[in-house]
């Protein structure tokens, strides 16, 4: 157990859709970093915050955005949501710095239909 | 991935070593990372590289030549559990750009 948090662990739905991503970090950790993994496109980065900023930002399409409260939790939302959308994602959370090692949580499983 | 190249499958015994390559575009180049990701299962952090040369954890070593754009990922006394898919990432301006993964096949 990496200690970090994510749910649903699986989202059903439909084209055209709305959803929302929960994360929760390990206790200390002020980063979080989102990931997206497909079968076609294999793991990639979208998006940090670091202590509620935005802090890199990766491959992250413009129908997408994130957000870190002041709890340090993160949702990543997806809108519009196309076939092509569906994949694993994967929040991480670690340091302040990109050497900090990264800590993944299980994933949310997102199917499109 | 985008520039990040690896070997796509590698098959080695059981007891033995391994070393998976990996080559990378040096321009804008920051550092280079390491991870394991077992089927099913959430990647697992192993290296981070900043400097030249042979970092050393357990049983997993990792390299970095940042002139050549290389590294590679040492396994040695392979154990049945190391079977998983090993991914090379490079941190380059402020992103992280992944390989398409090594697919490692233990045999007993």
């Amino acid at each position: 157990d990496s200690g970090v948090t994510q749910t649903p662990k699986h989202l059903i739905t439909a084209t055209g859709q709305r959803v929302t991503l929960r994360c929760s970090p390990r206790s200390g950790d002020l980063s979080v970093y989102w990931y997206q993994q497909s079968l076609d496109q294999g793991l990639q980065f979208l998006i940090q915050y670091y202590n509620g900023e935005e802090r890199a930002k990766g491959n992250i399409l413009e129908r997408f955005s994130a957000q870190q409260f002041p709890d340090l939790h993160s949702e990543l939302n997806l809108s519009s949501l196309e076939l092509g959308d569906s994949a694993l994602y994967f929040c991480a959370s670690g340091g302040s710095s990109w050497d900090n090692e990264q800590f993944f949580g299980p994933g949310t499983r997102l199917t499109v239909l | 991935g985008q520039n990040i190249d690896q070997p796509t499958e590698m098959t080695a015994t059981e007891g033995a070593i391994v070393q998976i390559n990996c080559t990378y575009q040096t321009s804008g180049f920051n550092g280079l990372f390491w991870y394991q990701q077992h089927a099913g299962e959430a990647p697992t952090f192993l290296s981070y590289n900043v400097l030249d040369g042979l970092e050393e954890k357990g049983r997993f070593s990792s390299f970095l030549s940042r002139s050549k754009g290389y590294s590679y990922l040492l396994l040695k006394e392979l154990q049945m559990k190391d079977s998983a898919s090993y991914l090379c990432a490079g941190h380059r301006d402020d992103k992280i750009i992944f390989g398409k993964g090594t697919r490692l096949h233990i045999l007993p």
